[in-house]
């Protein structure tokens, strides 16, 4: 069964650098992609990127300037730093498992979610 | 950027009752659809993929359809369980957006 599990801080000042990161188990994160998601009231859902299986970066544009997304393999990690955050950022962000199955590319597996809250 | 503009916003139904949930992409995704069911608190779960194609362990009173630009997700006997909110999204092309929801409620 694979499991997902989202860490880092609750609370992040306006500004600065939110990091989060979501650890695999029951997978190999080197076998799929791997997503952040964002949902908030004001936005809904939202993709933010992914991390491909061969380590390659695809990130919304309204985002890319902002966004990283890495993988550490030895300990079956990947993780999101989000830059310069506002308000607007304050959100619950999962992570992810994208697959492809039979031409099409969905979410399967997703985190339990953490609620980040950008403070002034 | 490809919109996604779901309806209704919510709906109230009983048990029992068939539902069904629109979905309309502002050009054409041609089947790159996908739809989550979300309960409070919780992530979104996967039930359709490429317009029909059931998520594995979802009951098939869950179905999908539509081509193109229109598309339907239809709830053929609303149990319990099911009320939650569901939400498209496009796979066809970057940002991957989704939709803004459908709060499905008890009548």
């Amino acid at each position: 069964q694979v499991q997902l599990q989202e860490s880092g801080p609750g609370l992040v000042k306006a500004s600065e650098t939110l990091s989060l990161t979501c650890t695999v188990s029951g997978d190999s994160i080197s076998s799929y992609d791997w997503s952040w998601i964002r949902q908030s009231p004001g936005k809904g859902l939202e993709c933010i990127g992914y991390i491909d299986d061969s380590g390659s970066t695809h990130y919304n544009p309204s985002l890319e300037s902002r966004v990283t997304i890495s993988a550490d393999t030895s300990k079956n990690q990947f993780s999101l730093r989000l830059s310069s955050v506002t308000a607007a950022d304050t959100a619950v962000y999962y992570c992810a498992r994208r697959r492809y199955t039979s031409g099409f590319y969905f979410f399967d597996y997703w985190g339990q979610g953490s609620l980040v809250t950008v403070s002034s | 950027d490809i919109q996604m503009t779901q309806s209704p916003p919510s709906l109230s139904a009983s048990v029992g009752d068939r539902v069904t949930i629109t979905c309309r992409a502002s050009q054409t995704i041609r089947s790159y659809i996908n739809w989550y069911q979300q309960k409070p608190g919780k992530a979104p779960k996967l039930l359709i993929y490429g317009v029909s194609s059931l998520q594995s362990g979802v009951p098939s009173r869950f179905s999908g359809s539509g081509s193109g630009t229109d598309f339907t997700l239809t709830i053929a006997s609303l149990q319990p369980e099911d009320f939650a909110t569901y939400y498209c999204q496009q796979t066809y092309s970057a940002p991957w957006p989704f939709g803004q929801g459908t709060k499905v409620e008890i009548k």
